[in-house]
Parts: C-alpha cells; sequence; structure tokens
C-alpha cells in the first residue's frame, strides 16, 4: 500500500522560509506523479496552492512555490506571515487513476 | 465564478446508505471529471473517488470500492455519491472537487475548486 509522507508539524517565524515536503514511503516523488498542495484552516474546504509540481493556482502569492528536491516535492513558503498558519496537504497522482494524499502538516507560525 | 455545492449529509445507521449530491455552477461541468474526497473529524484529507467528464469511466479508493458508487448527471450538472454498507470509519466531511484542467491541459490531475462539504456521521 502506498504511503506519502509530511512531516505532521513544522513551524516557521514572520518573514522566515520554510519548506514542507512530501515523499513516498518506497520510492521517489517525480514530475510524474504531479504533486500538487492544498491549504486548509480549521473549518474550512481547501485551498488549492500548487499543481502540476510547480504552477501556482489562481490567485495565489508568488511566495509560495513549488519544486522536487531530492527524492521528494517540496512546498517553499517564502516570507512566511501569520495567516500562512495552516494545514499543509499534499497528494500524489499514481498510475490508474488513483490519488494518494499526504497526512498533512501542521504548520506555526510564531 | 465555480461554485460547488454539496448536501444529503446526514446521520446514518451502521450498515445504511446515504446519497451525496454535489450542484456545479460557472464552469461546463461536462468538461471536467470530478473527485469526491473526505476528512474524518481530526483527520487528514483521504481521496475517495473519481468519475471523467462524460461519466465513462469511474475509479475508487481501496477502502469504499465495491460500496461507493460516483454517478454523474450532465443534464442536471450534479455529481453524486451513493453510500451503501456505511461503517463508522467512513464518518467523515464529505467534499467535491472539480477536475484542475481538461485532458491535455494542466492542473488536470490537480482538485480545483473545492466545495464546502457535507457531514456524514455513521452511528447507532
Amino acid at each position: 500500500q502506498t504511503v506519502v509522507t509530511q512531516e505532521p508539524s513544522f513551524s516557521v517565524s514572520p518573514g522566515g522560509t520554510v519548506t514542507l515536503t512530501c515523499g513516498l514511503s518506497s520510492g521517489s516523488v517525480s514530475t510524474s506523479h504531479f504533486p500538487s498542495w492544498y491549504q486548509q484552516t480549521p473549518g474550512q474546504a481547501p485551498r488549492t496552492l500548487i499543481h502540476t509540481t510547480n504552477i501556482r493556482s489562481s490567485g495565489v502569492p508568488d511566495r509560495f512555490s513549488g519544486s522536487i528536491l531530492g527524492n521528494k516535492a517540496a512546498l517553499t513558503i517564502t516570507g512566511a506571515q501569520a495567516d500562512d498558519e495552516s494545514d499543509y496537504y499534499c497528494v500524489l497522482y499514481m498510475s490508474s487513476a488513483i490519488w494518494v494524499f499526504g497526512g498533512g502538516t501542521k504548520l506555526t507560525v510564531l | 465564478q465555480v461554485q460547488l455545492v454539496e448536501s444529503g449529509g446526514g446521520v446514518v445507521q451502521p450498515g445504511g446508505s446515504l446519497r451525496l449530491s454535489c450542484a456545479a455552477s460557472g464552469f461546463t461541468f461536462s468538461g471536467y471529471g470530478m473527485h469526491w474526497v473526505r476528512q474524518a473529524p481530526g483527520k487528514g484529507l483521504a481521496w475517495v473517488a473519481f468519475i471523467r467528464d462524460d461519466g465513462s469511466n469511474k475509479f475508487y479508493a481501496d477502502s469504499v470500492k465495491g460500496r461507493f458508487t460516483i454517478s454523474r448527471d450532465n443534464s442536471k450538472n450534479t455529481v453524486y455519491l451513493q453510500m451503501n454498507s456505511l461503517r463508522a470509519e467512513d464518518t467523515a466531511v464529505y467534499y467535491c472537487a472539480k477536475r484542475g484542467g481538461t485532458s491535455g491541459t494542466t492542473g488536470v490531475y490537480a482538485f480545483d475548486p473545492w466545495g464546502q462539504g457535507t457531514l456524514v456521521t455513521v452511528s447507532s
């Protein structure tokens, strides 16, 4: 069974830079997994940040960026702001039209 | 703008059935595949099912295969999730999400945007 891994929690100082990662329990993440990233605050629906590894969704500030770092997908937030404090989820496309979400990272800005 | 509105959630006993609906507007519904994604209380997101734009193919997570059925009515701009043999572990907020792009475009493997969700509680 494929497991997508994310850091359970992370903290960043206001104005700082943080990189969240998205890996596989077995194997490497590549662009062929079309990684995408979502932001969710409590009680709200997820918001799409990044798709197809590094393409920002409409209206997303350019301080959010996506990439492949080593064998993982990565979401980097540059110049973190207080309202970036949220849960962040990645999802990977597997073969045969199956998608698998990571467990999410709770980001604290303090 | 694109809007997705889920409905049909509620409380159901284990072994029972429920049908969720997701009404779409603001885009050419028949041109996009649609997903259902769920989130158990206090837990992360989990992909449930996907249906192609014309309804020709449907795909399911192993956890719901054989119990849930995704369908769509393009004349009503609505996607459905029929849930049978419900279990306590199916308790979750269920979101519908539009496929992020049409075939051959970027974003096709993404979920964008999402509805606000509907809560399903399986309990006796």
